[in-house]
């Protein structure tokens, strides 16, 4: 298994507040992702990171940042939490190599946040 | 816009049948690839099977195979000799040139004893 971890695992939080959540890996994986699992749907991706400060934007994005100085850490925040950001999220890493079209991605546990 | 579909909501089978899990993909990407997951019950995703686009033979990986048909954008999940462990939802997705995985609602598969 993939060495994937993050932190918190549950979070109960009120709207307006910050949170940041923590995806941490020990496989040296240069591609990590953060993806929200709602009820009904597949996963939607928020944001990656191809690299160290290399960060991109996925398909569900407003209203969250991210933040990646080291390549075993990816923060995802939430400035201000709504109740529309409840929801299972999830981290993945891949180690797409130069050239390489595609590659598996591995999941964390995911953290289950719940905005009040 | 590339699109993954999973028509069967939730599927009932008997233990020990084999199961057909069905994908439609939709992409003008001649490179791509296709995944299948599996969430049960207690929340990891875990990664089951990967065919790629060029791969001219179906993938199999243990008691699972992918029945890849690149014309008809199909790409189903078969499970052979299903076990009750095999409960659980399975995810189709499909990873474009962008590097992004675009998924399917998923498919809640129930074996029965």
């Amino acid at each position: 298994d993939a060495g994937i971890t993050q932190s918190p695992r549950h979070k109960v939080t009120e709207t307006g507040t910050p949170v940041t959540l923590r995806c941490h890996q020990t496989e040296n994986h240069r591609y990590m992702y953060w993806y929200r699992q709602d009820p009904g749907h597949g996963l939607r991706l928020i944001h990656y990171s191809y690299g160290v400060k290399d960060t991109d934007k996925g398909e569900v994005s407003d209203g969250y940042s991210v933040s990646r100085s080291k390549t075993e850490d990816f923060l995802l925040t939430l400035e201000s939490a709504t109740s529309s950001q409840t929801s299972v999220y999830f981290c993945a890493i891949s180690n797409r190599l130069a050239g390489q079209s595609t590659d598996t991605q591995y999941f964390g546990p995911g953290t289950r946040l719940t905005v009040l | 816009a590339q699109k993954i579909t999973q028509t069967q909501p939730g599927m009932f089978v008997q233990e020990k049948e084999a199961v057909t899990l069905d994908c439609t993909y939709d992409t003008s990407d001649p490179s791509y690839g296709l995944f299948w997951y599996k969430q049960p019950s207690s929340g990891e995703m875990i990664f089951l099977i990967y065919q790629g686009s060029y791969d001219q033979q179906n993938a199999t990986e243990g008691r699972y195979s992918l029945n890849f048909q690149k014309a008809r954008k199909s790409a189903n999940l078969v499970i052979s000799a299903s076990q009750l462990g095999d409960s659980a939802m399975y995810f189709c997705a499909m990873e474009d040139s962008n590097y992004q995985l675009i998924w399917g609602a998923g498919t809640k598969l129930i074996i029965k004893p």
